[in-house]
């Protein structure tokens, strides 16, 4: 079965600290992809990242980076230097194309990021 | 210009009613789906269309079904509106049918509100 676990419900940080939302995910295939997904007060989801099995490269955009490690089933995303834009919930999510190829996500973490 | 765009924003309507939600990709791919967010922001595929051909069919009430006129339209009719079927609504497209291991861009959601 493949599952997304979002463990951190809830969030707050100060401004401009670091802050991590953790992702771990459950699949049987070896072939698969991760992704994240912001979803901001206005309600509208927006692609963050995809990386797919076979890539364990960390990956880092302007303030956002993210670390996959096959070993421990996590995704990990990191915010560098919060800002109160970044308050929104954010959806870790996982696919298997050799499956069902259906997209699961998370529960979603809420992050407030207080001024 | 919008990537993805669906109407109406927001639905209030009586238990009972039948209402539609329309969604249009202006992106150029093959496949769409529709997805339900209930009101613990939990996001869970409903339909996905290739080609205006259905590839995912959740486990859904017969009261709701997906209409594909071409491969940048999904619209969504739904009968028979109950109460539960109150939450917010998001369309979502990807790239060259290749299934949700293609990146999915969504649409601004439809909120739909059932007294």
């Amino acid at each position: 079965a493949q599952k997304v676990t979002q463990a951190q419900t809830e969030i707050s940080v100060v401004e401009k600290e670091d802050v991590t939302l953790d992702c771990v995910y459950e699949t049987r295939d070896t072939t698969y992809y991760l992704f994240w997904y912001k979803q901001p007060p206005s309600g509208e989801l927006v692609f963050l990242i995809r990386r797919n099995s076979f890539d364990e490269q960390n990956e880092i955009s302007g303030r956002y980076s993210w670390n996959f490690q096959k070993s421990t089933s996590s995704f990990n995303f990191t915010i560098t230097a919060s800002q109160v834009v970044d308050s929104a919930v954010y959806f870790c999510a996982l696919s298997e194309p050799n499956r069902d190829d259906k997209i699961i996500f998370g529960k979603g973490t809420r992050l407030h990021i207080l001024p | 210009d919008t990537a993805v765009s669906q109407t109406p924003k927001y639905l209030v309507t009586q238990m009972g009613n039948d209402k539609s939600i329309k969604c249009e990709q202006n992106l150029g791919h093959d496949t769409m789906y529709w997805y339900k967010q209930d009101s613990k922001k939990f996001l869970k595929i409903m339909f996905s269309y290739n080609n205006k051909e259905l590839i995912i069919n959740e486990t859904v009430p017969n009261r709701f079904s997906p209409k594909s006129p071409d491969k940048a339209h999904l619209n969504l009719h739904i009968n028979s509106l109950e109460l539960g079927d109150s939450a917010v609504y998001f369309c979502a497209s990807s790239q060259l049918g290749q299934g949700p291991s293609e990146t999915q861009y969504f649409g601004p959601g439809t909120r739909l509100l059932v007294l």
